[in-house]
């Protein structure tokens, strides 16, 4: 089956740790995006990458990090400079045909 | 900047009851204008696509129209199992990287 995965599905962590968001795709997109959602608001763009080795900065991008070494994988760091690192964090892939396909998502709760 | 307000934010319909929600949006040339449903604790599911204004596009009980102001997601005679949270999003000429602009949605809740 192809698809978009997450994991884990939920993660816990102690305020000044950074954490990995894995994000995997075999649908064979190009491009690969991250989004946070928090209540009340809409999808934030944090990155973006179209192409292997090479990704760009979203509106919301401060205290995070991202790597594209493979064009499967699409890993997200949340750094301790996040201010407001509990939300809910979606990874997203596309062709050039625009429409943008979404993973299960991950919780991120930071205490 | 690009903008996308949706209303209402929450519509509760009895099962059967057909009604619209609303995509109002301002962009700088509009690329594409996207559908998505999504169920609580999971990611959206992609509905439609629609790219210029009087374009429809249908899914079951749902059907997608846009002008070139705003989009409406219609859904006739809903089941229960059509609640969701439906999300609205754009994606401009200009914008780089095939960036979409989201707006808040609409928390559809169909009842028996």
């Amino acid at each position: 089956d192809g698809g978009i995965t997450q994991s884990p599905k939920y993660l816990f962590r102690k305020e000044g740790q950074n954490v990995t968001l894995s994000c995997e795709q075999n649908l064979n997109h190009d491009a690969m995006y991250w989004y946070r959602q928090d209540p009340g608001q809409g999808l934030r763009l944090i990155y973006y990458s179209q192409i292997v080795n090479d990704f760009q900065k979203g509106d919301i991008a401060e205290g995070y990090s991202v790597s594209r070494e493979k064009k499967e994988s699409f890993p997200l760091t949340v750094t301790s400079a996040q201010k407001n690192p509990t939300a809910f964090y979606l990874c997203a892939s596309s062709t050039n045909s625009y429409e943008q396909y979404f993973g299960p998502g991950t919780r991120l709760t930071v205490t | 900047e690009d903008q996308v307000t949706q209303s209402p934010e929450a519509l509760r319909l009895q099962e059967g009851e057909s009604s619209s929600l609303n995509c109002s949006y301002t962009v700088s040339g509009l690329r594409g204008l996207f559908w998505y449903r999504q169920d609580p604790g999971k990611g959206p599911e992609f509905l439609f696509t629609l790219y210029s204004a009087g374009e429809e596009k249908e899914k079951e009980r749902l059907k997608a129209t846009l002008t070139k102001k705003e989009s409406f997601l219609h859904i006739t005679a809903p089941k229960p199992e059509d609640s969701a949270t439906y999300l609205c999003a754009v994606q401009s000429l200009t914008g780089g990287g095939n960036k979409l602009t989201f707006g808040t949605g609409t928390q559809l809740k169909v009842e028996l």
